[in-house]
């Protein structure tokens, strides 16, 4: 089992519906909990962090954890064809050195059409 | 935000040869720089972990011989894939570490994409 899951899509919605993207952990020493954005052929673009459960929002963008489930969530509203990407959930734990290391999820492809 | 840049955006080199990949935060200083590499429509992989003036640290299964990481200055670390292979080739992203007042995250670069023939 791999220590954190994310369904890797395609997923493809019509403009302007809501996105709900997901991912599940095992570990319970994560700390932070990220949302990256990665363009085709483009490095990830760090679009929200979090660090306690609960929810976060930026935008059109929420980030949801809950940590008791081991359950985060992005969603994106009034989604755009410019939100056409892949979404990598992304989180964090202390590596040796003392210092936080990311580990990704698989990434769930997003296909927005007008 | 902060500015990660990666040189050369692509790269294209004969079996055998090594190739230098420059990975460069443009607007802090980075003592910790990661090197990732991504397989088409795969999620990233860790490959080591590098620190200013120290050697790097490497996850298990990297060869570090063949992966030769230097991170000379705050701003500046490399990758150099040594003796090539076709199985080499692969997305490399670096990323600094910004260690803010609140959060430590990483700023990633918009990689590297390196194809050996």
């Amino acid at each position: 089992q791999k220590e954190v899951e994310q369904d890797p899509g395609p997923l493809s919605v019509p403009e302007g519906a809501i996105v709900s993207l997901n991912c599940t952990y095992s570990n319970s020493a994560f700390q932070y909990f990220m949302w990256y954005r990665q363009y085709s052929r483009k490095g990830p673009e760090l679009l929200m962090y979090t660090y306690s459960s609960g929810n976060k929002e930026d935008g059109r963008f929420t980030a949801q954890v809950d940590k008791s489930s081991k359950y985060i969530s992005l969603f994106i509203r009034d989604s755009q064809p410019s939100d056409s990407a892949t979404y990598l959930c992304a989180m964090t734990y202390v590596g040796a050195g003392g210092y936080n290391k990311l580990i990704f999820g698989a990434g769930t492809r997003l296909a927005v059409h007008p | 935000g902060a500015v990660v840049s990666q040189h050369p955006s692509r790269v294209i080199c004969k079996s055998g040869t090594s190739v230098k990949i420059e990975c460069r935060s443009l607007d802090f200083q980075a003592t910790t720089m990661f090197w990732y590499r991504q397989f088409p429509k795969q999620s990233l992989m860790l490959m080591a972990t590098s620190n200013e003036g120290s050697k790097a640290t490497y996850e298990q299964g990297v060869e570090k011989d063949k992966f030769l990481i230097n991170h000379a200055s705050l701003t500046l670390s490399t990758l150099t894939v040594t003796s090539a292979h076709p199985e080499d080739s692969s997305f490399y992203i670096c990323s600094a570490r910004d260690p803010g007042p609140s959060t430590d995250t990483q700023y990633f670069g918009p990689g590297t994409r390196l194809t050996v023939l």
